[in-house]
C-alpha cells in the first residue's frame, strides 16, 4: 500500500526552467528525504529534513532547494533545470531514520 | 566514512535456481543493515532488515540475508527465484541514532524462465 506520494509521475522541460515535485508522506514519520537515481540506478541522498532541521549533501547544486510546509510534506524546487538534471528524483520518509519507505518517484527529462 | 559494497552489478540465473548477491559494508560499529529492492518504474521497497539479535533474518517473498560481522558482509539469499523476482536490488547500512542511510550500486538480477 503506497503511503509516500509523488507527484507528477514525469515531467518534460527545457534548459533553464523552474520546476517543482511535490512529496507527501502519509506514516507520520518525523523525517523525509530527496534521492536523485541516475539512469544506472544510483541513488544520492540529496536532502533530509527532520523537525524542521535541513540536512544537505554539500555536493547538490544550489538551484535545488527542498520546501517544507509541516512533516508530512516536502517538496522539491529546482530553480533553473540543466540537461544533467534529467533523472529520478525519489521521496522517502522514515521514523528516527530506520527503515525508508519510498515513493513511486518522478521522472524528469530535461530537453 | 561508512560504504556499502555490492560488487556484483549484474547477476542471471535460472527460474528455481537459487540466488545469493552480496555486500559488504565499511563501518566501525554494528550499523543497521537493510535491502530493498525496486522493480520497474516504481520505488524501492523493503525486503528485510537486521536491527540486532538472530544474524539471519527473513524478509517477503522467500528472502533471507545473514549478518556476518567478522566479514563485514550481510548477503541476501533465496532457495528457488522467480521470474518475478527479476529487480535492482539494494543493500544499504544506517548509522543508529542518525537519519544517514547509505546505499550499494545496486544488483540487477535478471531471472530466465
Amino acid at each position: 500500500e503506497t503511503a509516500v506520494f509523488q507527484t507528477p509521475n514525469y515531467h518534460v522541460t527545457q534548459v533553464g526552467n523552474e520546476v517543482s515535485f511535490n512529496c507527501k508522506q502519509t506514516l507520520g514519520h518525523d523525517t523525509m528525504y530527496w534521492y536523485k537515481q541516475d539512469s544506472k540506478k544510483l541513488l544520492k541522498i540529496m536532502f533530509s529534513y527532520n523537525n524542521k532541521q535541513l540536512i544537505v549533501n554539500e555536493t547538490v547544486p544550489r538551484r535545488f532547494s527542498p520546501q517544507s510546509s509541516d512533516k508530512a510534506h516536502l517538496n522539491l524546487r529546482i530553480k533553473s533545470v540543466e540537461p544533467e538534471d534529467s533523472a529520478v528524483y525519489l521521496c522517502a520518509s522514515s521514523w528516527e531514520g530506520n527503515t525508508l519507505y519510498f515513493g513511486a518517484g518522478t521522472r524528469l527529462s530535461v530537453l | 566514512a561508512q560504504s556499502v559494497t555490492q560488487p556484483d552489478a549484474r547477476v542471471t540465473v535460472s527460474e528455481g535456481a537459487s540466488l545469493q548477491l552480496r555486500c559488504k559494508y565499511s563501518y566501525s560499529g554494528t550499523p543497521y543493515l537493510f535491502w530493498y529492492v525496486q522493480y520497474p518504474r516504481q520505488g524501492l521497497q523493503l525486503l528485510l532488515k537486521y536491527y540486532s539479535g538472530d544474524p539471519v533474518v527473513q524478509g517477503v517473498n522467500g528472502f533471507e540475508a545473514e549478518f556476518i560481522k567478522s566479514n563485514s558482509s550481510f548477503h541476501l539469499r533465496k532457495a528457488s527465484v522467480h521470474w518475478s523476482d527479476s529487480a535492482v536490488y539494494f543493500c544499504a547500512v544506517s548509522l543508529p541514532n542518525t537519519n544517514k542511510v547509505v546505499f550499494g550500486t545496486g544488483t540487477r538480477l535478471q531471472v530466465l524462465p
